[in-house]
């Protein structure tokens, strides 16, 4: 009963280090979701997937790359670090639009 | 562009009591908003979810109101424990598009 995975949980990077984060979801979902949340600010939404081979800008997607790799996975990819990515990352996932949506427990990202 | 305030300060209040959270939003009115709760260092769970077309839903011990004319939703939680203190963040939808626009949350303590 996983429902959202999201690895890894913390990471350290330097300025101009490139990353991927991982998301999977096994309910079966069509739609995928990553967002961005910092201190005094809701969730943003960066990229997300409304269907297995299909990707949208959310709000912030600048920096970011994404990957509909197949119905279970969603991955995020920072090419260039910088400082202003740091955040807590997280992916979700539900059927369609209007239903609600599962998230993972975030990816604890520091950029120095 | 469509704007979401909560109250930043916490909400402190004693066992038994009566919770009551706000959501304002700007602009025009959202197509459903719904309702999370997130605890330390994990993901946002959630908890309800109200269409523009109906003014009050509830479950067990939370109801949730929307009022199109105040521009605002209130979130209770009635008959309060301590395990309900979290945030509650708010999030809405102008559309039955994916995008959600979340507010940056509102604290709530419930003291025993």
């Amino acid at each position: 009963n996983a429902g959202v995975t999201q690895t890894p949980k913390f990471q350290v990077l330097k300025t101009g280090q490139s990353m991927t984060l991982q998301c999977a979801q096994d309910m079966n979902h069509n739609s995928m979701y990553w967002y961005r949340q910092d201190p005094g600010m809701g969730l943003r939404l960066i990229y997300y997937s409304a269907s297995e081979g299909t990707t949208d800008k959310g709000e912030v997607p600048n920096g970011y790359n994404v990957s509909r790799l197949n119905k279970r996975e969603f991955s995020l990819r920072l090419e260039s670090a910088a400082p202003s990515q740091t955040s807590v990352y997280f992916c979700a996932s539900n059927g369609q639009g209007s239903q609600p949506q599962h998230f993972g427990d975030g990816t604890r990202l520091s950029i120095l | 562009s469509q704007k979401i305030e909560q109250n930043s300060e916490a909400l402190n209040i004693q066992e038994g009591k009566t919770a009551t959270l706000t959501c304002n939003y700007t602009n025009y009115s959202p197509a459903y908003l719904q309702w999370y709760r997130q605890d330390p260092g994990r993901g946002p769970v959630f908890l309800l979810l109200i269409r523009e077309n109906e003014k009050e839903k509830r479950k067990e011990r939370l109801k949730v109101t929307f009022d199109t004319t105040l521009k605002q939703s209130l979130f209770h939680i009635t008959a309060s424990q301590p395990a309900d203190s979290a945030t509650y963040l708010c999030a809405l939808a102008m559309d039955s598009s994916y995008k959600l626009i979340f507010g940056s949350g509102t604290r709530l303590l419930v003291r025993p």
